[in-house]
């Protein structure tokens, strides 16, 4: 079945390091891929997002790259924030299905 | 921002006790899930629905249970709450359309069965 896999954290850098969280995703067809933040306290919510292959989806200064040859989609900041800590989850939808198939969650902590 | 809410954040009940989660969204959102969130962050969909009088289990058994009588509404039942029951619940909802299946998320319902 689908599946997303991405890197364990919890993941400490200082601010204005740069930021790549791995991720790597098994499916059939050309799935939608997601990236997710949750704010301490808060629900998830969408950071980007790429539905075709080679689509960069950006935003806030993050960015992913849909690599159908690797079945990637790495997320990646050049310079990290204190209000960047979080728990980040890599999540994709199958062509055609109807639920959300989401990482483990990768936790995030920037240190001033 | 997503309109979606959860009711109540946080709540301490004892054994054996009947609750109800409540998740209301104004969007017109078709498909409403629930997940259980565990210590570990990871999610786990324990029910979601399509539609009004629709509700399917996710991947997670869960003793409780949802009804979806109305589009914007879909609470989470459970009958005899117990010390296992104790996470972190998050209500969510997305649309069949060109939003290509965002979900978006209510803020949470932080269960603790003592």
């Amino acid at each position: 079945g689908d599946s997303v896999t991405q890197m364990e954290g919890p993941v400490t850098l200082s601010e204005e390091a740069f930021l790549t969280i791995n991720c790597t995703y098994t499916a059939t067809g050309y799935p939608s891929l997601f990236w997710y933040v949750q704010y301490p306290g808060e629900g998830l919510q969408l950071l980007l997002k790429a539905t075709k292959a080679d689509d960069k989806g950006s935003n806030k200064g993050f960015e992913a790259t849909y690599r159908k040859e690797t079945t990637s989609f790495h997320l990646e900041k050049g310079s990290v924030q204190v209000s960047d800590s979080a728990v980040y989850f890599c999540a994709l939808l199958s062509t055609g299905g109807f639920k959300t198939i989401f990482g483990a969650g990768t936790r995030l902590f920037v240190k001033a | 921002e997503a309109d979606i809410y959860q009711t109540p954040r946080y709540l301490v009940i004892g054994t054996g006790k009947k609750i109800t989660l409540e998740c209301s969204q104004t969007m017109g959102h078709d498909k409403m899930y629930w997940y259980q969130q565990d210590p570990g962050m990871e999610l786990h969909l324990i029910h979601y629905s399509y539609g009004v009088n629709s509700t399917e289990k996710g991947d997670l058994s869960s003793e409780s249970t949802v009804s979806r009588i109305r589009t914007e509404h879909f609470p989470l039942t459970l009958e005899s709450a117990r010390p296992s029951h104790t996470s972190q619940y998050l209500c969510a909802s997305s649309d069949f359309s060109g939003s290509k299946h965002t979900q978006y998320f209510g803020p949470g319902t932080r269960l603790t069965v003592l």
